[in-house]
């Protein structure tokens, strides 16, 4: 299966720029997609084949990548921002996800 | 607005069985491939089964093929999860979420998700 890493956890301060990143153990070409969970909630899409931002979610975030090494970028970062972030592939069978980063405000 | 709505978890013995429902509303479920994602307690999002929008292409990982039988009745706006055999690793939210009709029932990302129902498997 492809593994995807990410880092575990994130801290940062409001209005900053946060990078946070997703390396997959092989090539996923674009197929690479974001998600953004708060506890006790289902996942809500954000961005979809590497920089497509999905319907109603700010301009805030926007996604990067190719190949192997992606990038969710969200900037500024605002106080609701709080949260875990997964990365998901579906270039390589099976469909597999990162292992969430939390994202935590100064 | 788009709500997916799930039911039929619980707590389960190991080797029973167990079926989720997941009926959409909202949205044109009909015109949808669908899957059913699960989150086993504080882990991470495991995709388990996809169904394309005529519900003749099924798809599954490895560790629930034949055990678990993913259908759907599009007149229902209703997915469906059989699981058969259930296993102590099965304990997890199980969410339902839909995926993009343009391309394969493996290749699409997650649109819309459902807030999950826990199914738990214990003696």
């Amino acid at each position: 299966d492809t593994v995807l890493t990410q880092s575990p956890a994130l801290a940062v301060s409001p209005g900053e720029r946060v990078s946070i990143s997703c390396r997959a153990s092989e090539g996923v070409t674009s197929y690479m997609h974001w998600y953004q969970q708060n506890p006790g909630q289902q996942p809500r899409l954000l961005i979809y084949k590497t920089s497509n931002l999905a319907s109603g979610v700010p301009a805030r975030f926007s996604g990067s990548g190719s190949g192997t090494d992606f990038t969710l970028t969200i900037d500024p970062v605002e106080a609701d921002d709080t949260a875990t972030y997964f990365c998901q592939q579906s270039w390589n069978d099976p469909n597999t996800f990162g292992a969430g980063t939390k994202l935590e405000l100064k | 607005e788009v709500q997916l709505v799930e039911s039929g978890g619980g707590l389960v013995q190991p080797g029973r069985s167990m079926k989720l429902s997941c009926a959409a509303s909202g949205f044109t479920f009909s015109y949808y491939h669908m899957a059913w994602v699960r989150q086993a307690p504080t882990k991470g999002l495991e995709w388990v089964a996809s169904i394309s929008i005529g519900g003749d292409d099924t798809y599954y990982r490895d560790s629930v093929k034949g055990r678990f039988t993913i259908s759907r009745d599009n007149a229902k706006s209703t997915l469906y999860l059989q699981m058969d055999s259930l296993r102590s690793e099965d304990t997890a939210t199980y969410y339902c979420a839909s995926r993009p009709p343009t391309m394969g029932i493996t290749f699409g990302w997650f649109t819309y998700w459902g807030q999950g129902t826990l199914v738990t498997v214990s003696s």
